[in-house]
């Protein structure tokens, strides 16, 4: 079974400034990794996801995560933040030979002028 | 391209009685899959449909069940609710249940509240 941690709850970010968002996972098997985004009293959109290859993906509206296979983490970034950025996102995990996605807690992002 | 939508998008309950919440996938997807959100939470899955079968069930007691029609849309049924059963309710289609890397859409949810 797979499981995820979101290592912050809340991350306040003030508008043009960096991000990071944490993301830890457990698998005894290969893994496939995805950040989702959801704004306020919607679904889930997809920010971008990691199957294999490249380690770094780059996904929409200038994000980016890194996979760590050794530190078994998938860290999702951006360089600088806009208002619209604030959410909740969420990172999942599936097995490779899996179906569902195992999320995480989620982090939410308040961006500040 | 139209999206996943779902119906009703708000629910009021009370304890003990059913309810039944309807998914209509994306254009040219074959499977839905349906997570239960509870408030603060991340999304847990609840069960599977591919092609009209169940490909997958998660940790979820039998009183939530489910069907998916020839027209690849889906219901969720929970009898008997419980007060915990209040949360939102994703559902998510993808193309093809089996190919895991095919990315799944979600629709915008079900909120259901339990009194």
């Amino acid at each position: 079974a797979q499981s995820v941690t979101q290592l912050d709850s809340q991350v306040p970010v003030f508008e043009e400034a960096p991000v990071e968002l944490r993301c830890n996972y457990s698998s005894s098997v290969s893994v496939y990794l995805f950040w989702y985004v959801q704004y306020p009293n919607q679904g889930l959109q997809l920010l971008l996801k990691y199957l294999s290859g490249s380690t770094l993906v780059k996904g929409i509206n200038g994000f980016e995560a890194e996979f760590n296979k050794s530190q078994t983490s998938f860290h999702l970034r951006k360089p600088s933040v806009h208002i619209s950025d604030t959410a909740e996102y969420f990172c999942a995990v599936s097995g490779s030979n899996d179906y569902k996605l195992s999320f995480g807690a989620g982090t939410t992002v308040t961006v500040r002028a | 391209e139209t999206g996943v939508t779902q119906s009703p998008t708000h629910l009021i309950k009370t304890r003990g009685q059913q309810v039944t919440l309807r998914c209509s996938s994306q254009s040219g997807h074959n499977t839905v899959s349906w997570y239960q959100q509870a408030l603060g939470q991340g999304p847990q899955f609840i069960f599977q449909y591919y092609r009209e079968e169940e490909n997958g069930r998660g940790n979820f007691p039998p009183r939530f069940s489910g069907l998916q029609f020839p027209n690849y849309s889906s219901e969720l049924n929970v009898n008997a609710l419980e007060l915990d059963d209040s949360a939102l309710y994703l559902c998510a289609s993808s193309r093809d249940g089996q190919e895991i890397q095919e990315t799944q859409y979600f629709g915008p949810g079900t909120r259901l509240l339990v009194l």
